[in-house]
């Protein structure tokens, strides 16, 4: 039963190019979503967020699109960088929850 | 200014040891959360804990896992009698108190567990 999927397990980009990373969700109940950023061998970092009231977050090169309807979000990278190369996990919450929820992640490298 | 410090960084147990898992929050922070990533596989949430109180642990086996944040001292996760199937990275993450706050998790570096 998971709640916020990630259906690509790895996506290859070229440097400079855009990077896509999607993430669907099936609880109509979450209204703030996150992504986390992680290196081997390290934790988890915070990136970015939306909350539901919004459908569009930027910051820098990353940009986080929420579409309520479709219970999709996504995250662009522009442009990528070999440093972005990483597992990216999309992450969801809601008021009445105490916890986050986490997609299984999806590793992106950027070649150079 | 420290992170959130987990360790150790690695741990070796043969089966039917215990394990003990230590997390100490960033300053601040009264919220601990526990993961577990098994190879090839995303964040597990286990155990949602606050000082003194457990306030979720739905994500925890019912046996051999226990976690406690005491008044002083790191949150420690407990695992007895590890089987091999514990082998995972867990990860501690803190978030500041606030109802938004909160979503923002701060993780450690996490401790491998391998079980022999």
């Amino acid at each position: 039963d998971q709640q916020v999927k990630q259906n690509s397990p790895s996506l290859s980009v070229q440097e400079g190019r855009i990077s896509i990373l999607n993430c669907d969700y099936t609880n109509s109940m979450f209204d703030y979503f996150l992504w986390y950023k992680k290196y081997p061998a390290e934790g988890p970092t915070f990136l970015i967020s939306i909350s539901s009231i919004k459908d569009k977050n930027e910051d820098g090169r990353f940009t986080v699109f929420l579409n309520k309807s479709a219970k999709h979000l996504s995250l662009h990278i522009v442009p990528s960088q070999p440093g972005d190369s990483a597992v990216y996990f999309c992450a969801a919450s809601g008021a009445s929850y105490d916890k986050v929820i986490f997609g299984p992640g999806t590793s992106l490298s950027v070649i150079p | 200014n420290a992170g959130v410090m987990q360790n150790p960084r690695h741990l070796v147990r043969r089966r039917g040891q215990e394990a003990r898992l230590r997390c100490s929050p960033m300053k601040g922070h009264s919220h601990v959360y526990w993961y577990r990533q098994l190879p090839e596989e995303g964040l597990k949430f286990m155990v949602y804990l606050q000082k003194e109180n457990i306030i979720d642990e739905s994500g925890m086996p019912k046996e051999r896992f226990s976690a406690e944040f005491p008044k002083e001292g790191p949150s420690i996760l407990r695992i007895q009698q590890v089987v091999r199937g514990d082998s995972a990275a867990y990860f501690c993450a803190s978030s500041p108190t606030g109802a938004l706050a909160k979503n923002i998790q701060y993780f450690g570096a996490g401790t491998r567990l391998s079980v022999l």
